[in-house]
């Protein structure tokens, strides 16, 4: 079954910094991976979205890259700010048949923007 | 445009109860999927439901179910309440791009 691995440490950077986060997948390449964003006790939050024929895709302060030969996706939030403190989740999507799709998520990665 | 909701958000049963949750889904979603997200564990795949129909179901016993209402708003049964059934469990939607899946904000069971 697919497994997918992100760092489960905790990572504490300084604002204005670039905050990199990293997902690692193994088996099949999905069709899509997604990022979400998650605050405490409440529902993830759809960031973004790439393909797997996509290398990078941008959003505002946000950048999702997917190398699908090292199997890995790299989220970036450039000019941090303490309101980006959050955990931040990778998903991938697999076509269930009949337009669904099913999301394996990873246990995400815990962000903590300092001033 | 309202999101997701779900109620109730906070729910307290003991072992061996039922337990009912709810989800509508966004105004023009038809999909609904449901999510468990036990502590320290990934949300994990639940069930989906697509106009009506149950489509597909994640690795859980036949005591979780549910079904889907003509309105598209779902239900969540967990029969023979266990201890490891406290989580998170999340609701989400999709319309016409069921690729972006959008949460409510859950509702916490808690199995004493």
């Amino acid at each position: 079954s697919q497994k997918i691995e992100q760092n489960s440490e905790a990572l504490n950077i300084q604002e204005g910094k670039t905050a990199t986060l990293t997902c690692n997948y193994t088996n099949y390449s999905p069709a899509y991976l997604q990022w979400y964003r998650q605050d405490p006790g409440r529902g993830p939050v759809f960031l973004l979205l790439i393909r797997e024929n996509e290398k990078e895709k941008r959003k505002e302060r946000l950048k999702v890259t997917f190398d699908t030969t090292l199997k890995q996706s790299l989220f970036h939030i450039t000019a941090s700010q303490p309101a980006d403190s959050a955990t931040y989740l990778c998903a991938l999507a697999r076509p269930m048949g009949g337009g669904g799709n099913k999301l394996t998520f990873g246990t995400g990665t815990q962000l903590k923007v300092e001033l | 445009e309202a999101g997701v909701t779900q109620s109730p958000t906070h729910l307290i049963k003991t072992r061996g109860q039922q337990a009912t949750l709810r989800c509508s889904p966004i105004s023009g979603h038809t999909s609904v999927y449901w999510y468990q997200q036990a502590l320290g564990l990934g949300l994990q795949f639940l069930l989906w439901y697509d106009e009506g129909e149950e489509r597909n179901r994640g690795n859980f016993p036949p005591r979780f179910s549910g079904r889907q209402f003509p309105n598209y708003s779902s239900e969540l049964n967990v029969n023979a309440l266990e201890l490891e059934d406290s989580a998170l469990y999340l609701c989400a939607s999709s319309g016409d791009r069921p690729y972006e899946q959008y949460f409510g904000p859950g509702t916490r069971l808690t199995v004493t």
